[in-house]
Formats: structure tokens, C-alpha cells, sequence
């Protein structure tokens, strides 16, 4: 089982440089979404997709675009790349079954760094 | 805003004695998760507790949830050197279950033999 699959899982940036990190689940869940880790920190929540078609701002979305291809598929854009976006990206997916609780599962990681 | 806090964010123990991981969290909410990380890799999915007095235990891990508190524990018996790792606590932010997560800063547990 694939599970979450993220890539590319290293990636070294010039600042003003653009980018697209891929995902991809086959778990068949509604709902994604793009994440960030900071060295000694938490992650915090970048965008959300609900569903095929939507998507919304998490805590930190500034400087960062998404897209929902398809069920299946949930990309994070950087337009114009700067040092402070140098972080291990976590892309997740989840089913969101109320009644028993769901799993998140996350991705590999991307290692991103911006000179 | 909801903001999570753990502690300890770094504990060293030897194999055998117990301890437990606090994470508090500032408003309501309705799910409360716990996952680990391991040096460079993803978060694995430990526990996920849905109500007030919920308990799960799994191996030596036991996490439990009081929500009038607005706290959860995740107790650790007789520490073994694999369960050595970066704990984290998590919120939900939604009204309901929106997976939309608020992660504490994590806890570093070092267990030695």
C-alpha cells in the first residue's frame, strides 16, 4: 500500500525560483492537506481540501497556492520562493469518519531548501 | 486563537521508569490526537481520543483526554529505548471533524539503557 506519496523529497531553490511539490493518496479520502515543520516546531496547517474542488487557508498560506486535481491528487505551488519557506513539507489525507474518529496519515516529507 | 502547549518538550529517562507528557490546549474542541516522529521521517498516528475520560492504551503507551481541563496525558510504563522520539499532541481547529490540526511543539523523549 502507497499510502500518502509525496515528491520530490529533496529540493534546493533559488530565492524568486517557483515550484510544485506533488501528492498523491490512493485511500480513496475526501480530504486533504498540506502541511509544514520547522526545525524544534510543531507542523502548522498551510491549505486544506475538503473535497474534490474546494480549498481554503490554513494557518500559514501566505506565499503558497494549491490545487485539487482530482480525488486523488493535491499539489502546493510556491510562485516565488524565499528563504523563510526553507521547511519539511507533510502532505496528509483523511477519510474523516466522525463517529469512530479518523486517521491522518501523512506523507513521506519534502525536504525543501531555499538559498 | 487555539494554541497547544506540551511538556516537556525534552525528556531523558532510563529504560524501566514511567512518565507522563502533558498537552494542554486553549478552547474546545472535539478530537484530540497523538502521533510520533522519528528522526527525519513522517508522523505515525498513535492515538486518536473523541471524548471526555476517553483512555487508549497501546503497548506501553496509555493517552488519555479530559476536555473540561483541556488536557491530555500520554503515560509512558517502563520505558524501553525503541519508544526513544519526538511526541506530538494535536487539536483539532474546526467546528467538528475537520482533520485541520494545531500541533504542540512536541516532546523529545531519550530513553537510555
Amino acid at each position: 500500500n502507497a499510502g500518502v506519496t509525496q515528491t520530490p523529497k529533496f529540493q534546493v531553490l533559488k530565492t524568486g525560483q517557483s515550484m510544485t511539490l506533488q501528492c498523491a493518496q490512493d485511500m480513496n479520502h475526501n480530504s486533504m492537506y498540506w502541511y509544514r515543520q520547522d526545525p524544534g516546531m510543531g507542523l502548522r496547517l498551510i491549505y486544506y481540501s475538503a473535497s474534490e474542488g474546494t480549498t481554503d487557508k490554513g494557518e500559514v498560506p501566505n506565499g503558497y497556492n494549491v490545487s485539487r486535481l482530482n480525488k486523488r491528487e493535491f499539489s502546493l505551488r510556491l510562485e516565488s520562493a524565499a528563504p523563510s519557506q526553507t521547511s519539511v513539507y507533510f502532505c496528509a489525507s483523511s477519510a474523516l469518519r466522525y463517529i469512530s474518529g479518523n486517521t491522518i496519515y501523512f506523507g513521506e516529507g519534502s525536504w525543501l531548501t531555499v538559498v | 486563537e487555539l494554541k497547544v502547549e506540551q511538556n516537556p518538550l525534552f525528556l531523558s529517562m532510563q529504560e524501566g521508569k514511567n512518565y507522563t507528557i502533558y498537552c494542554n490546549y486553549s478552547t474546545t474542541s472535539d478530537r484530540l490526537y497523538w502521533y510520533r516522529q522519528d528522526p527525519g521521517k513522517s508522523l505515525e498516528s498513535l492515538f486518536v481520543l473523541l471524548s471526555n475520560g476517553a483512555v487508549k492504551q497501546e503497548g506501553r503507551l496509555m493517552a488519555s483526554l479530559d476536555t473540561k481541563a483541556r488536557l491530555s496525558t500520554l503515560h509512558i510504563t517502563a520505558a524501553v529505548h525503541d519508544l526513544s522520539a519526538t511526541y506530538f499532541c494535536a487539536v483539532d481547529h474546526g467546528s467538528g471533524n475537520t482533520g485541520k490540526l494545531i500541533f504542540g511543539q512536541g516532546t523529545t523523549l531519550q530513553v537510555k539503557p
